[in-house]
């Protein structure tokens, strides 16, 4: 078992580019979660996907970012128009579905907006 | 000890010590779950604690959980240098899946 795969590890952007980050679940794992990490705000919950559905997504920044879930394989989170601001370290996670919610993450990608 | 929403707390203690972290939350929870992060890596589950328990304990590590003050700790005991991580505690609010994290507590251990 890898664990929870995220791809790139680290990502450098220039102020106004896009960037796309990739996650790769724990085969068997219906639940993909999204957080992000800095060091003024912590841990924050971005959004959750259960079976390739997204169910929650009320930690998204409203605009500039999204997130996709097309198989069960892999999800990415797409940041438009990047702004220094989103530099953080986003980390997917994926669970078991109704077993306690116990979240795997992965090792994150950090991502920096000069 | 860390709220759910600030105050990294930082210890620094010899091998082979005791020690206790703290996490109080601010709303109703199902779980207490706490997880350590290595540098560079992402958070790794060490513990988790259910609302209808108030100890659980996994090797030298014990959890508590005090619902009626909505708080919780975790100890380990006899501290290695392996242990030298920040520590999290995250509840879900009663949503089940939607993890709030305590701010952390950078644990130093010393050889």
């Amino acid at each position: 078992n890898a664990g929870v795969i995220q791809t790139p590890r680290h990502k450098v952007t220039g102020k106004g580019q896009e960037a796309t980050l990739w996650c790769e679940p724990i085969s068997g794992h219906s639940a993909v979660f999204w957080y992000r990490q800095t060091i003024v705000q912590g841990l924050e919950f971005l959004t959750y996907f259960r079976n390739q559905a997204p169910i929650d997504d009320s930690g998204m920044p409203k605009e500039r970012f999204s997130a996709q879930m097309p198989n069960q394989s892999h999800s990415t989170l797409k940041i438009q128009s990047t702004q220094p601001q989103d530099s953080a370290v986003y980390l997917c996670a994926s669970s078991l579905w109704g077993v306690s919610y116990e979240q795997y993450f992965g090792p994150g990608t950090r991502l920096t907006v000069l | 000890s860390q709220w759910g929403e600030e105050n990294l707390q930082a210890l620094s203690i010899q091998e082979g010590e005791d020690v206790t972290m703290n996490c109080s939350y601010k709303t109703y929870t199902t779980v207490v779950h706490w997880y350590r992060q290595d540098s560079g890596r992402g958070p790794a589950l060490i513990i988790l604690i259910r609302s209808n328990e108030r100890e659980k304990r996994s090797g030298r590590l014990r959890a508590t959980l005090d619902t009626s003050s909505q708080s919780s700790s975790l100890s380990i005991t006899a501290a290695q240098c392996e242990d030298t991580a920040v520590y999290f505690c995250a509840t879900d609010r009663g949503m089940g899946y939607k993890l709030t994290f305590g701010t952390g507590t950078s644990l130093l251990v010393d050889p």
